[in-house]
């Protein structure tokens, strides 16, 4: 079975700094897609990044970029430059790409990590 | 209005009460999600809709019982629940439930609190 662990239940950053949010996950799979989402305060989660587990190049999006290690079968997120609205609940996910002897349509979440921004 | 919205922002049910949770996606979408956040553990997907026909049910309570009428609604009917079912419930669309990478768009979830 996948699992998806986040080592770090909460992590603060100092405004403008930069932090690491880490994500290590099993699976026996070559093929899936690794996301992090957040959630802020208002509950709504939203898509922050995601990486293709057959690319290499390092997914960027502006201040968030992922360091994905498949063979150590890690996907952590640096977020630099922090800003006051990055605060928020940071869940890693992990789905496969296609069914095998099961469903691929389940996206198994992390239990999340708590990032304050101090300012 | 935008995106993923849920109705009611919040509930408070007794264990005999029925109830019903309300999604609609104005995304133009395909699939549909119900996922339930507890605290303390991870996101746990529960239904998923693909035009509006059930794709997934991942070994849910029955009294939990999930309804798309149509590929913008989405709806989760609650009767006798147990107080271990208080959490926070999150709705999700996406244009389609393949493939893997696709962008789940999230509502703000309903948050549940069984008495």
């Amino acid at each position: 079975a996948q699992t998806v662990t986040q080592s770090q239940p909460e992590m603060s950053v100092q405004e403008a700094e930069t932090v690491t949010l880490s994500c290590t996950y099993d699976t026996s799979e070559s093929d899936y897609y690794l996301f992090w989402y957040k959630q802020p305060p208002s509950r709504q989660m939203i898509l922050v990044i995601r990486q293709e587990a057959y690319k290499q190049q390092n997914a960027t999006e502006n201040r968030f970029s992922v360091n994905f290690q498949k063979a150590a079968k890690s996907f952590s997120l640096k977020i630099s430059d922090s800003q006051l609205g990055d605060a928020a609940m940071y869940f890693c996910a992990y789905r496969p790409e296609r069914n095998s002897g099961g469903s691929n349509y389940k996206l198994t979440f992390g239990k999340g990590t708590l990032l304050t921004v101090n300012p | 209005e935008t995106g993923v919205t849920q109705t009611p922002r919040h509930l408070v049910m007794g264990m005999t009460n029925k109830k019903s949770l309300k999604c609609e996606q104005h995304l133009g979408h395909n699939a549909m999600y119900w996922y339930k956040q507890s605290a303390k553990k991870p996101l746990e997907l529960m239904f998923v809709y693909s035009l509006e026909e059930r794709v997934e049910n991942n070994s849910v309570p029955s009294r939990f019982s999930p309804e798309c009428p149509n590929s913008s609604h989405l709806f989760l009917h609650l009767h006798t629940l147990q107080p271990e079912d208080s959490a926070l419930y999150l709705c999700a669309s996406s244009q389609d439930p393949h493939p893997a990478g696709e962008t789940q768009y999230f509502g703000p979830g309903t948050r549940l609190l069984v008495l």
